[in-house]
């Protein structure tokens, strides 16, 4: 079955490190997206990318970077980490269409020290 | 005043009641609005869309009212397995970059 994983689940990182978050999905979906969730707030777009080589800023998108070299894959990069990054990480795919569907990912728990 | 606006709740309510979730949204423009339910520490998941004449897909119906942008949810007969948080999503510029998450209304059904 066509599914979307996240590694690692959980993460404790200290203040200044590089963290890669990896987002894979098998749905040969075009459009991949990274969301924050923190209490208080719904779901934040970080950054998206609706294909090969195409990523886009999102809402909360300083301090972090994305990279999309094959469909499967978006991983999510924080540069130089801060306390204000901790927090659960979504990954999500969908095909093209605006009203279509969201698949998530199970989520990655950040938290930085 | 914020994009999408849920009630937080909790909605604490017995088993077999009746229960309506209500949404705001501010962007006039919106395109496509829907309701996704995420169970405690677990990832979203689309309930259902929410189309302008109104669906309803077994015990949950979602209304759209356009001209008040409003967006609604009923479940009928909860059950024990219903409570979850009920996130209302607005797609404000026609594209899947343009997705906008309400923070969610908590629900609980008891037995």
């Amino acid at each position: 079955d066509a599914e979307i994983t996240q590694s690692p689940r959980h993460k404790i990182t200290e203040t200044g490190r590089q963290v890669t978050l990896a987002c894979h999905q098998t749905w040969n979906h075009n459009n991949m997206f990274w969301y924050r969730q923190d209490l208080g707030h719904g779901l934040r777009l970080i950054h998206y990318s609706y294909g090969v080589q195409d990523t886009n800023k999102g809402e909360v998108s300083d301090g972090y970077s994305v990279s999309r070299s094959n469909t499967e894959d978006l991983p999510l990069t924080l540069e130089s980490a801060a306390s204000s990054q901790t927090s659960v990480y979504f990954c999500a795919s969908s095909e093209s269409l605006a009203n279509n569907e969201q698949f998530f990912g199970p989520g990655t728990r950040l938290t930085v020290l | 005043r914020k994009e999408v606006e849920q009630d937080p709740g909790p909605f604490n309510v017995p088993e077999g009641a009746t229960v309506a979730f209500n949404c705001t949204y501010s962007n006039s423009a919106s395109q496509s609005f829907f309701w996704y339910r995420q169970d405690c520490r677990k990832e979203p998941k689309l309930l259902m869309s929410v189309y302008s004449s109104g669906n309803e897909d077994g015990r949950f119906t979602a209304q759209l009212n356009r001209a008040s942008q409003y967006i609604s949810l009923l479940i009928r007969d909860s059950k024990l397995s219903d409570s979850a948080t009920y996130l209302c999503v607005v797609n404000v510029g026609g594209s899947q970059g343009n997705l906008i998450f309400g923070k969610g209304t908590k629900l609980s059904v008891k037995p």
